[in-house]
């Protein structure tokens, strides 16, 4: 499975745009990017996924580069309940199985 | 979208008794689920994959005798710790593979165990 690479932690100003970077550059051509995020003693809550397009949606963007091998979640507009632990996880496909292994992520806090 | 519940929310056990977590795909129809463990301030750890009406796959290092699976039908699964003891408190957290979504993976509530 690719593993992926994403800062600790991170804050941002409630109202502007959160960017959090991950990469990935071990990734294979049929894997795809996939981002949850987890808020404090709650399952994960998936946000986007995605192969080699950009994708949108009511949650979130995702920007895949090019060569794949990193990708950037964007809030667009953060507020307050957007602090959680977002998960970078590149879906490997192992014993016949999609898995999701996941990795430390990234704390973001959003600020007032 | 897909929902994911988990029964009970919490449970609080003696020392060598079983308990039984349920997971159920409420929404959609999940030939897959998964289970995860996660310790405080750690992150999930993926215990064992579920298939419908077949034995679950589990990783590497976990206990297939101590962490037994049952997946029933495609909206069900179940996962008993059995004689749990202390060191098994944590968050219980299950997944569902729904194949509307380019099997997208949707997560339950979590079940936090807390073994006396």
């Amino acid at each position: 499975d690719a593993k992926t690479t994403q800062p600790t932690s991170m804050d941002c100003a409630e109202g502007r745009a959160a960017n959090l970077p991950c990469n990935h550059s071990t990734i294979s051509g049929n894997e795809y990017v996939y981002w949850y995020r987890q808020i404090h003693s709650q399952g994960p809550q998936y946000i986007i996924h995605g192969l080699k397009n950009n994708e949108t949606n009511e949650m979130a963007s995702l920007i895949i580069t090019e060569d794949r091998k990193s990708s950037t979640l964007i809030l667009p507009h953060a507020t307050l309940r957007d602090t959680a632990v977002y998960y970078c996880i590149v879906r490997g496909f192992s014993g016949g199985y999609n898995k999701l292994i996941f990795g430390a992520g990234t704390r973001l806090a959003v600020h007032p | 979208g897909a929902v994911v519940s988990q029964h009970p929310s919490w449970v609080i056990c003696k020392s060598g008794t079983s308990v039984k977590i349920e997971c159920r795909s409420l929404d959609f129809q999940a030939t897959t689920m998964f289970w995860y463990r996660q310790f405080p301030k750690q992150s999930l750890m993926l215990m064992a994959t579920s298939n419908e009406g077949s034995k679950a796959t589990y990783e590497q290092g976990v206990e297939k005798d101590k962490f037994l699976i049952n997946h029933a039908s495609l909206t069900l699964s179940t996962l008993t710790v059995t004689s749990a003891h202390p060191e098994d408190s944590s968050f219980y957290i299950c997944s569902a593979e729904d194949r509307r979504f380019g099997e997208t993976q949707y997560f339950g509530p979590g079940t936090r165990l807390l073994v006396l």
